[in-house]
């Protein structure tokens, strides 16, 4: 059960876009469509922003949108604003009824 | 509205146990399976343990199988998480979940509760 590949940090100024990427292997990320991301705040509880690689639950802004391409997933954040500021992290279902989490990204709007 | 509130995190020695409960409100528990997410401190989240909705199947992590169990009361809308010979590795914040997917568990956790905190240590 190793976990997901993620950069420790990525940026970007308000109103740009960020991609933040999540690398696995063919036997998580790469092998199914059960890719999901979620945003964290400072002592905050995960909050689940994408789901199934590209489907965002309601009430996320679609700001947020996700895609996939072999072993790598990405979530791309448009239009940044200053509440995007958060921890970021990916998981994918492993196989086996395991699912793996990202090391998380730390993402700064300047 | 949709709430999970943990509780019975506290300060324990190595090789000791707690007990973790999470009392859920707001939806048909015994619809959805249910799970705990652990993050150190300072750290990444991990997954730990699932258990389905009505039939109850479980599943673990390797860094916890045969120390953790995992169980829920339906009747009482509430989730548990035994934790047993515990290791200073074992200290975390321990989230619980409400997994999205009816059928599918590992398709998203779109509920989860503010945490409570274990803490190992002599």
């Amino acid at each position: 059960q190793s976990a997901l590949t993620q950069p420790p940090s990525a940026s970007g100024s308000p109103g740009q876009s960020v991609t933040i990427s999540c690398t696995g292997t063919s036997s998580d990320v790469g092998g199914y469509i059960y890719v999901s991301w979620y945003q964290q705040h400072p002592g905050k509880a995960p909050k689940l922003m994408i789901y199934e690689v590209t489907k965002r639950p309601s009430g996320v802004p679609d700001r947020f949108s996700g895609s996939k391409s072999g072993n790598t997933a990405s979530l791309t954040v448009s239009g940044l604003q200053p509440e995007d500021e958060a921890d970021y992290y990916c998981s994918s279902y492993a196989g086996a009824n395991n699912v793996v989490f990202g090391g998380g990204t730390k993402l700064t709007v300047l | 509205e949709v709430q999970l509130l943990e509780s019975g995190g506290g300060l324990v020695q190595p090789g000791g146990s707690l007990r973790l409960s999470c009392a859920a409100s707001g939806f048909t528990f015994s619809s959805y399976a249910m799970a705990w997410v652990r993050q150190a401190p300072g750290k990444g989240l991990e997954w730990v343990s699932v258990i389905g909705g009505s039939a109850g199947g479980t599943y673990f992590a390797d860094s916890v199988k045969g120390r953790f169990t995992i169980s829920r009361d339906n009747s009482k809308n509430t989730l548990y998480l035994q934790v047993n010979s515990l290791r200073a590795e074992d200290t975390a914040v321990y989230y619980c979940a409400k997994t999205r997917n009816v059928i599918l568990w590992f398709d998203g956790m779109d509920v989860w509760g503010r945490g409570t905190t274990v803490t190992v240590s002599s």
